[in-house]
């Protein structure tokens, strides 16, 4: 079935340091990924996202690739900081084939991303 | 603009019991999904809703249910509580639901099942 991939790794980094964070997505007809940030005790938060007919994409600090190829996603930050700790989730939008994925995101496990200062 | 507001926050019932969660949506957008989110299963589709009409439904079994009010405005309801509905239940909103809307999540509201 469709799935999107992390095994709940854990990166820990030192501030300043850049953070690369993978995700292996299955589902060959999704065509929209998106990369969210959890803080303890909220709800995830969008970062950036990017569409299949991209390979990157950039934002302020963030960086998120795609290698549809091997269905490969990854979102680079720059100079992390202590305020960047959280847990960091990439998600895909299943393509909507017929409608079947109205409003559906499907989400990977999560990473634990630990800034130390 | 006002981010997607959910009530209440934090919620402690009994097995058996059943609950109403509430969700406002982003000024403008028409669709709302619901997540469930626990630990060992991670962040999971519940159903999705837009004018008022439940459009897609993901694999929860049917004491979960949900409706949609015109102004955008979503409700979910567990009936029958058991243990493992204990969870975060997420709510998520978009302009229209389709594939290449961005959603916006709440700060959820976290169920306890005692």
């Amino acid at each position: 079935g469709e799935s999107v991939g992390l095994h709940l790794p854990t990166l820990s980094v030192q501030e300043g340091d850049n953070s690369i964070i993978n995700c292996a997505y299955s589902n060959s007809a999704s065509d929209y990924f998106i990369w969210y940030k959890q803080e303890s005790g909220k709800g995830p938060q969008f970062i950036i996202d990017i569409r299949s007919n991209m390979d990157k994409r950039q934002g302020q600090r963030v960086t998120v690739l795609l290698n549809k190829t091997v269905k490969h996603l990854s979102l680079q930050i720059a100079a992390t900081q202590p305020g960047d700790s959280a847990v960091y989730f990439c998600a895909e939008n299943g393509g909507n084939a017929g409608g079947t994925s109205y409003g559906k995101l499907t989400f990977g496990q999560g990473t634990i991303l630990t800034v130390h200062p | 603009k006002a981010g997607v507001t959910q009530t209440p926050r934090y919620l402690i019932k009994t097995r058996g019991q059943q609950v109403t969660l509430s969700c406002s949506p982003i000024s403008g957008h028409r669709s709302v999904s619901w997540y469930q989110q626990t630990p060992g299963q991670g962040l999971q589709f519940l159903f999705e809703y837009f004018s008022e009409t439940q459009r897609n439904k993901g694999n929860f079994p049917g004491r979960f249910s949900g409706r949609q009010f015109s102004n955008s405005r979503s409700e979910m309801n567990v009936s029958t509580l058991e243990l493992g509905d204990s969870a975060l239940y997420l709510c998520a909103s978009s302009l229209q639901g389709q594939g290449l809307d961005t959603q916006y999540f709440g700060p959820g509201t976290r169920l306890t099942v005692l």
